[in-house]
């Protein structure tokens, strides 16, 4: 069965401080590996999708990373605005529908 | 790109009767749509998957009668809560998956369900 445990369950950062949010994960085979950030009452926006381990992907003050066994999103300076929950979710080699597995996410709260 | 849109937002029911989601990919087709469910403070939960012009996968322990799913085009697809109960009240998400390829899932802004 596939599995993600995401670490840690809350983040509180001052403006500025750069941090990183965990995502570890069993699947039989990876297909790829999906960053979104979900803000109270909306529905996840979608990020990065990662395929294989040594993979970058950057989108302003995010950096997400891949492992054979984890994935890492990297916040440099964050503001306020990124205040979110971020949800990391895989999907399997063989899901013939694509359905994804998520975790339950890391709250992140920036303090300015 | 890659937009997904779900009316109504919010919807407020009594106990008995049944409400319809819509889930629109509004610039591309979907060959795949995705319910989820989601409540306070918890992970989305997948409820089914549904491709257009076939009958919806339900999850384990998602009653199908309950929640009926269509999905007539590859831009709509629409979720019926019949004979909605207080228990059904949640937080209802679609997410959209392109017909022109790619593993990735668009999510629409989700639909707040009170049943009274």
């Amino acid at each position: 069965e596939d599995q993600v445990t995401q670490s840690p369950e809350a983040l509180r950062l001052q403006e500025g401080e750069s941090s990183s949010l965990n995502c570890s994960y069993t699947v039989s085979g990876l297909r790829g590996l999906f960053w979104y950030r979900q803000d109270p009452g909306k529905g996840p926006e979608f990020l990065f999708t990662l395929y294989s381990a040594g993979e970058e992907k950057e989108k302003e003050r995010l950096k997400a990373t891949l492992t054979k066994k984890e994935s890492f999103l990297h916040i440099t300076a964050p503001k306020p605005e990124d205040s979110a929950t971020y949800l990391c979710a895989v999907q399997a080699e063989g899901a013939g529908s694509y359905q994804l597995t998520f975790g339950k996410g890391t709250k992140l709260s920036v303090i300015p | 790109g890659a937009v997904v849109s779900q009316h109504p937002s919010r919807v407020i029911c009594k106990s008995g009767t049944s409400v319809k989601i819509e889930c629109r990919s509004l610039d591309f087709q979907a060959t795949t749509m995705f319910w989820y469910r989601q409540f306070p403070k918890k992970s989305l939960m997948l409820m089914a998957t549904s491709n257009e012009g076939s009958k919806a996968t339900y999850e384990q322990g998602v009653e199908k009668d309950k929640f009926l799913i269509n999905h007539a085009s590859l831009t709509l697809s629409t979720l019926t809560v019949t004979s909605a109960h207080p228990e059904d009240s949640s937080f209802y998400i679609c997410s959209a998956r392109s017909a022109s390829g790619g593993e990735t899932q668009y999510f629409g802004p989700g639909t707040r369900l009170l049943v009274l």
